[in-house]
């Protein structure tokens, strides 16, 4: 038990389907975090939320668009991905800058 | 060149072995974290550290300020400590703490 739960696990998804991510923190920490890890690649962050305000999005394409409606949730909408968006994707919450802490992961295939 | 740097990418040791993993940074940092991700893609903190030296069981880690330079031990290896281990730098940001990774060191422990 990590603290930290994302939804789904898996999922496959073609170029035009519409789905989204979902992440969740028991933990109450005030910080939230979009990661993708890409095959061989270092762990990239995408998005950062303080107290539910997007803070960063380090240059992330549109059709990825996160949301966050309170401390404890974070979603992220996927909309006509293309195939080198397939990768893992974490989710990660802290408090005032202390250690990270990460879900499982959902593992997204682009067909 | 990666502003964070893992030495080796690959390890493999047989059980019992003295391990060390390398992590060089390029960058001002206000934390340096080693992480651990297992196969299922979720990531554990193992540590968080600024000076000195820190150990959990049969884990010790030791930065180097002057230096830029972090290392993981293990002693005692165990096949249930075959991952991927990860560096991160946490750089202070307008979003509070931001981590930049390392590409990790995949460690394999034989019985």
């Amino acid at each position: 038990e990590t603290g930290v739960t994302q939804t789904p696990r898996h999922l496959v998804m073609g170029m035009t389907n519409k789905k989204s991510l979902k992440c969740e923190q028991h933990l109450g920490h005030n910080a939230m975090y979009w990661y993708k890890q890409s095959a061989k690649k270092p762990l990239e962050l995408m998005f950062v939320y303080n107290f539910k305000e997007q803070t960063e999005n380090n240059s992330v394409p549109s059709r990825f668009s996160p949301e966050c409606p309170n401390s404890s949730h974070l979603f992220l909408h996927l909309h006509t991905l293309q195939p080198e968006d397939s990768a893992l994707y974490l989710c990660a919450s802290s408090q005032d800058g202390g250690s990270q802490h990460f879900g499982d992961g959902t593992r997204l295939s682009i067909l | 060149k990666n502003e964070v740097e893992q030495s080796p990418q690959n390890l493999t040791a047989q059980e019992g072995e003295f391990i060390t993993i390398n992590c060089s940074y390029s960058v001002g940092i206000s934390a340096l974290h080693w992480l651990q991700q297992h196969p299922g893609g979720g990531i554990v903190s193992l540590f968080m550290l600024s000076s000195g030296k820190k150990k959990h069981g049969r884990l010790i880690a030791t930065i180097n300020i002057q230096e830029k330079h972090s290392s993981l031990h293990i002693t005692a290896s165990h096949p249930r400590d075959s991952a991927v281990y990860i560096c991160a730098v946490s750089q202070w940001g307008t979003s509070g703490s931001r981590l930049t990774f390392g590409e990790g060191t995949q460690l394999t422990v034989n019985p």
